[in-house]
């Protein structure tokens, strides 16, 4: 399967300073890739869609200001969490879309445990 | 609207007892897609497999079997002879042409003891 790759994998902050997630595809091109967090014992939830070359599709309820999402080419997508919060600790996780024959996968990274002090 | 159910929250079997896992959708889509993803304590999320709506023909990798119903809207995972090793978090997740996204089950942690 494709290789997805994030960086990094853990990271822990002092509340009110920035955390930037990259998540680059490693052997293939991907025009969209998506960004997913999810909470202990909880299934993932799609925070936005990432478009290479425009701006990111957010989901209802997440603050676009507060996580800034970049994806300045195909096989880059970065993930920022400004001025981040105790309330903003959780897993990240990034993933790419690849077309296979008909239809389309989704692989994923190995994702970002953010710890907000 | 769309939905997945994995109705079993924790499963809990002794190494080499067979395991399903079930999973039941809901999509008004005439065409979708069905996966299953392992989540190992790592957290890193590996692609097991994906089943286009239109073929219903089961699936058979290893010890790993799917059984896909469209009657029933079920797209269920059984694990033979079970090792330790499997033991992780399973998501069945639909994907909407519709919407473009890739919709998750709660997910269903399975625990295999020696």
């Amino acid at each position: 399967g494709a290789v997805v790759s994030q960086h990094p994998s853990r990271v822990i902050c002092k509340s009110g300073t920035s955390v930037k997630i990259e998540c680059r595809s490693l052997d293939f091109q991907a025009t969209t890739m998506f960004w997913y967090r999810q909470f202990p014992k909880q299934s993932l939830m799609l925070m936005a869609t990432s478009n290479e070359g425009s701006k990111a599709t957010y989901e209802q309820g997440v603050e676009k200001d507060k996580f800034l999402i970049n994806h300045a080419s195909l096989t880059l997508s970065t993930l920022t969490v400004t001025s981040a919060h105790p309330e903003d600790s959780s897993f990240y996780i990034c993933s790419a879309r690849v077309r296979q024959g008909v239809g389309e996968t989704q692989y994923f990274g190995p994702g970002t445990r953010l710890l907000v002090l | 609207a769309q939905k997945v159910t994995q109705a079993q929250t924790e499963i809990s079997v002794v190494e080499k007892e067979d395991v399903t896992l079930d999973c039941v959708y809901e999509t008004r889509d005439t065409t979708y897609y069905l996966f299953w993803y392992k989540q190992p304590p790592s957290g890193e999320l590996v692609f097991l497999i994906r089943r286009n709506s239109f073929d219903e023909q089961n699936e058979i990798s290893g010890r790993y079997s799917w059984n896909f119903q469209k009657s029933t809207s079920s797209f269920n995972f059984t694990i033979t002879a079970s090792q330790v090793v499997d033991s992780a978090v399973y998501f069945c997740a639909l994907f909407s042409g519709n919407t473009g996204k890739l919709i998750f089950g709660q997910g269903t942690t399975l625990q295999v003891k020696p």
